[in-house]
């Protein structure tokens, strides 16, 4: 069975830093690539971050460019974010979420934890 | 960037109706759309892809429709399970883009 456990999140005051964690199961996590997407209370879904399986193609929303990293470690079966500088507008609910395989929909979510920025 | 549009916003139905959601996008994305299922609190769950394939395990009342430009996501007949909030995403382009969401509610 597919499983994401995400950890990390929690309330961080304007221009603080941040590191999201992932634990994957159930699958053979290095053939496929990994997304961080974020949901804003309220809103649709916004996808934040993809980081392929080899961990040396990546690509951010222009949102998000510059100040937050993505990374894997495939040898522990993990995915990260470490988020900087971060402002109000970050403020959303973060899931990490599997790509289905060859094309960019996500058929594996985990639970999902809050990142509020707030002073 | 894709902008994509969904309508309505919200949706008032009964138990047992045929309910349609339209997704609208803002440049040809062929049939790269899937179709997500929220629940309040929960992750979106996956129902269909490519425009009309429906995720393994998903019911079959589940049926989506279209190419280009205006897709439909339809429920041939609405079960208690149901009432949720009902996303379009295009993976056509980066950056992959999200609709704003409809929310199916009990009339």
């Amino acid at each position: 069975e597919v499983q994401l456990l995400q950890s990390g999140g929690g309330l961080v005051q304007p221009g603080g830093s941040l590191r999201l964690s992932c634990a994957a199961s159930g699958f053979t996590f290095s053939n496929y690539a990994m997304n961080w997407v974020r949901q804003a209370p309220g809103k649709g879904p916004e996808w934040v971050s993809v980081i392929n399986g080899g961990g040396d193609r990546i690509f951010y929303a222009a949102s998000v460019k510059g100040r937050f990293t993505i990374s894997r470690d495939n040898s522990k079966n993990t995915l990260s974010l470490q988020m900087n500088s971060l402002r109000a507008e970050d403020t959303a609910t973060y899931y990490c979420a599997k790509d289905w395989g060859v094309y960019r929909f996500f058929d594996y979510w985990g639970q999902g934890t809050l990142v509020a920025v707030s002073s | 960037d894709t902008q994509m549009t969904q309508s309505p916003s919200t949706l008032s139905a009964s138990v047992g109706d045929r309910v349609t959601i339209t997704c609208r996008a803002s440049q040809s994305i062929n049939s790269w759309l899937a179709w997500y299922q929220q629940k309040p609190g929960k992750a979106p769950k996956l129902l269909i892809y490519k425009a009309s394939s429906l995720e393994s395990g998903v019911p079959s009342r589940f049926s989506g429709s279209g190419s280009g430009t205006e897709f439909t996501l339809t429920i041939s007949s609405l079960q208690p399970d149901d009432f949720a909030t009902y996303y379009c995403q295009q993976y056509n382009s980066n950056p992959w883009t999200f609709g704003p969401g409809t929310t199916v509610e009990i009339k």
